[in-house]
């Protein structure tokens, strides 16, 4: 059974650097047939698309957001990582991890529980 | 302003079918089979319903059907049951450098 499992600080100071990492088991972010990348939620609001990689490390982002976003993968732990720098109060939401098909509009047909990170001083 | 436009709210009673639009452009779903549908209770996270369109994932209820014309896709549920009160969410491929968009959401209230 796939499960995803979202980890980091839940406080993160303006202008620092929000860290995520998301745990996979079930299956292999080194496989083809699917992406793995991250979503968010602002308090109260609708979904945002962070960012997607692929198997081969390539790596797609919201232009919104692309200047400050670092996704990675290490395929030995089968983890994910999303680094999101210069953070505002704007950044605070629920960040999920969700395994993908990009191209064909998949946000994530498997979700983790979500983490909410809080950007305040 | 999210990049498809959903209603804000839709309700029904027990039993009764329902039906939520989501309009994007011909950068997305006009163009593109690549029409997604997510389901969210408070507190939790997105679940897929729909994908292509049409196609519902293992697991989900055939209450639950897509379709699209021109550049409005449309989630109906019917045989609606208290269990189906939650958020829906719209998502798209777009042929942009931003690749997947969302709606804003329709909250669903069976009444």
């Amino acid at each position: 059974q796939l499960q995803l499992r979202e980890s980091g600080p839940g406080l993160v100071k303006p202008s620092e650097t929000l860290s995520l990492t998301c745990s996979v088991s079930g299956d292999s972010i080194s496989s083809s047939s699917h992406q793995w990348g991250w979503i968010r939620q602002s308090p109260g609001k609708g979904l945002e698309w962070i960012g997607t990689i692929y198997y081969s490390g390539s790596t797609y982002s919201n232009p919104s957001l692309e200047s400050r976003v670092t996704i990675s993968a290490e395929k030995s732990k089968n983890q994910l990582s999303l680094r999101l720098s210069s953070v505002t109060a704007a950044d605070t939401a629920v960040y999920y991890c969700a395994r993908q098909l990009l191209f064909r509009g998949v946000a994530g047909d498997n979700w983790g529980q979500g983490t909410l990170v809080t950007v305040s001083s | 302003q999210s990049a498809l436009a959903q209603p804000t709210s839709v309700s029904g009673s027990p039993g009764q079918s329902i039906t939520i639009s989501c309009t994007g452009t011909s950068r997305d779903i006009g163009n593109y089979n690549y029409v997604s549908w997510y389901q969210q209770h408070p507190g939790k996270a997105p679940k897929l319903m729909i994908y292509d369109v049409s196609n519902r994932p293992s697991g989900v209820s055939d209450r639950f059907s897509g379709s699209k014309s021109g550049n409005t896709a449309s989630l109906t549920i019917s045989g609606l049951q208290a269990e189906d009160e939650a958020e829906y969410y719209c998502g798209s491929y777009r042929s942009s450098n931003t690749l997947l968009v969302f709606g804003g959401g329709t909250k669903l209230t069976v009444l």
